[in-house]
């Protein structure tokens, strides 16, 4: 069973802070990861994807990627209350060598960024 | 530009009716589309997925079942729903991949149906 395990929370940080998100996944073939963002009641919403071991930034926002270690994480840099929401980390699912988009979501991690 | 559509946006339905919930996507052609269920709380759990008009794979066994009329409609239905049907229904789509091996893009999400099986 392919599985996507992410820290528990829920985490909170104050305002300006760096707030951590992790991501551990089973599969060793898996090949892209995303991170959505989902406000309360609200559908999912991509913030980052990424696919080559390493650092991609994208404003106040880093994913990580390491494949040998099968973990992805999202730093969010500077924190606002605005970011307070569920973040759900997602991993492509190869079945057979053929994925036809399917994903793999973790269980997501409940942010609070108090004032 | 693409945009994904999903109604209706809340329903409320007592145990044992039917259901029927639907899925458009506009701008764009061939899309690979899927059907999540998100229960309170909870993550996402793939429901059916779907590469093309009346091609449909069901990734967990349920009273539910999905169809694909047109190439940009996508439906969940029910006989009969139970209370464990209750639940956040959200429609994504990417678009067609190649082939077999086909690299993943990403998946973008409409905005949901709330149902409450009473």
């Amino acid at each position: 069973q392919k599985e996507v395990e992410q820290n528990s929370g829920p985490l909170s940080v104050p305002e300006g802070a760096i707030a951590s998100l992790n991501c551990t996944y089973s599969d060793r073939g898996s090949q892209s990861f995303f991170w959505y963002r989902q406000y309360s009641g609200k559908s999912p919403e991509l913030i980052m994807s990424i696919y080559s071991n390493g650092d991609k930034e994208d404003g106040r926002f880093t994913a990580q990627l390491n494949k040998a270690s099968q973990y992805v994480s999202l730093l969010i840099r500077d924190s606002q209350p605005s970011d307070s929401a569920t973040y759900l980390c997602a991993v492509n699912a190869y079945a057979g060598g053929t994925s036809y988009g399917k994903l793999t979501f973790g269980q997501g991690t409940i942010l609070t960024v108090h004032p | 530009s693409q945009t994904i559509h999903q109604w209706p946006a809340t329903l409320v339905q007592p145990v044992g009716s039917p259901l029927s919930l639907e899925c458009t996507v506009e701008g764009t052609s061939n899309p690979n589309l899927y059907w999540y269920r998100q229960a309170a709380g909870r993550g996402l759990q793939l429901l059916f997925y779907s590469v093309g008009i009346g091609q449909i794979s069901s990734e967990v066994p349920q009273n539910l079942s999905a169809s694909r009329p047109q190439d940009r409609q996508f439906i969940l239905s029910s006989k009969k729903l139970l209370l464990s049907d209750s639940g956040f229904y959200l429609c994504a789509w990417i678009p067609g991949l190649a082939g077999p091996g086909g690299g993943v893009d990403t998946q973008y999400f409409g905005p949901g149906t709330r149902l409450t099986v009473l």
